[in-house]
Parts: structure tokens; C-alpha cells; sequence
């Protein structure tokens, strides 16, 4: 069975510091990631997607895919209180999305 | 331009009964989702629609329904409600099976007693 595993959290982080949100999944047959954001109560958007071994980088996020470890990370750079929210990780597999469970992200100003 | 829309926001069923959420989009996209959101889980895929015209199951397909009307409108029926599908009900669209991003409705949330 396909899986995307991440810790539920809650992950605290000071404000201005850097958050780091991990992700497995077990499916080497795909290797298109999404992360999304989802504040409680709305609907998840969508922050980035990478599919190329190593870093993408857009402004104060950077997603890593390390194909070897099987493992995609999210980093937030200089964390906001508007930060605060639960991230998925996502995994596309033959066009539909496997997603991971999310983990709880919360700033302390 | 609204993007997807939900309707309804809330809804308490008792079991056995029926109820069809609509979901409609105005961006003229190709491909349509249903999910089901729960504690502690990721979202599951319920039924989804590549294109007008077809329609397939997706992980949790049991218990459900689904119509696509026309490529604007995507609905979900639960013919017989039961306490197992309490929960929250996404519907989402993107242009098509190779677009990367999905666009997601503000979700019905769902309580079946």
C-alpha cells in the first residue's frame, strides 16, 4: 500500500526561527510532491510542488526531495505567527494525490 | 469568479438517511474530486471525475455516489447515511490530469447521528 507519513505534531517554533516539516512515503514509482497549507477550519492550498532531486526555493520556503532516503522536507524561513497551520504532504501517484496526515505547525511569538 | 464552490456548509443527518452535496467551479477545469477529511488522517479520495463524462472510485468509495452533471458541476450522494461518514467533505478541481494543483471548495462538514 502506498503510504505518506508525517508526524502529527504539534511542532512549536519560535517566531523568526526556521521550521522544518518532514515527510516519508513508501511509492518510488512517483516523484511529484506537493506541500499544501491548511488553517484550521479552511481548505487546504497549495504552497509548492517539487520533483527534482534537491532544493526549490520560493521566498521563504524551500522543499527538498532527497529520492535516495525517500524522504521530502519543507523549511520555513524567518516563521510568522501566520505561519501557524497544519501542512500536508502530498504524493502524486498515476494522476490522484496520496496524502500524509499533516503535521500541526504553531508559532510562538 | 468564485472558484469551487460547496453547498451546504453543515449538515446533520440521522442514519439512513440521504443527502447529495454539490460542488460546482467556474474556472473551466477538466478534472474533479470528491475527499473525505478525518481527525488525525489525511484527505481520502472518494470518487473523482478525469473529464466530463467519466467518473471513477477512488480509496473510500463505499456508501457513495457520485454524478458529473456537466463540467461545471461535481455532486455526492450518501444513499443511506451512516455514523462512519461523519466528517468533512472537500470537493476540488484542477485543469487537467497533468496540472499540478489542485483547487479546493471550503468543505461541508458532516454529522451523521
Amino acid at each position: 500500500q502506498k503510504e505518506v507519513e508525517q508526524n502529527s505534531g504539534p511542532l512549536s517554533v519560535p517566531e523568526g526561527a526556521i521550521a522544518s516539516l518532514n515527510c516519508t512515503y513508501s511509492d518510488r514509482g512517483s516523484q511529484s510532491f506537493f506541500w499544501y497549507r491548511q488553517y484550521s477550519g479552511k481548505s487546504p492550498e497549495l504552497i509548492m510542488f517539487i520533483y527534482s532531486n534537491g532544493d526549490k526555493e520560493d521566498g521563504r520556503f524551500t522543499a527538498q526531495l532527497n529520492k535516495a532516503s525517500q524522504y521530502v522536507s519543507l523549511l520555513i524561513r524567518d516563521s510568522q505567527p501566520s505561519d501557524s497551520a497544519t501542512y500536508l504532504c502530498a504524493q502524486r501517484v498515476n494522476y490522484q494525490l496520496i496524502w500524509g496526515a499533516g503535521t500541526k505547525l504553531i508559532i510562538k511569538p | 469568479n468564485a472558484g469551487v464552490t460547496q453547498t451546504p456548509k453543515f449538515q446533520v443527518l440521522k442514519t439512513g438517511q440521504s443527502m447529495t452535496l454539490q460542488c460546482a467551479q467556474d474556472m473551466n477545469h477538466n478534472s474533479m474530486y470528491w475527499y473525505r477529511q478525518d481527525p488525525g488522517m489525511g484527505l481520502r479520495l472518494i470518487y473523482y471525475s478525469a473529464s466530463e463524462g467519466t467518473t471513477d472510485k477512488g480509496e473510500v468509495p463505499n456508501g457513495y455516489n457520485v454524478s458529473r452533471l456537466n463540467k461545471r458541476e461535481f455532486s455526492l450522494r450518501l444513499e443511506s447515511a451512516a455514523p462512519s461518514q461523519t466528517s468533512v467533505y472537500f470537493c476540488a478541481s484542477k485543469p487537467g490530469q497533468d496540472s499540478y494543483e489542485q483547487y479546493f471548495g471550503p468543505g461541508t462538514r458532516l454529522t451523521v447521528t
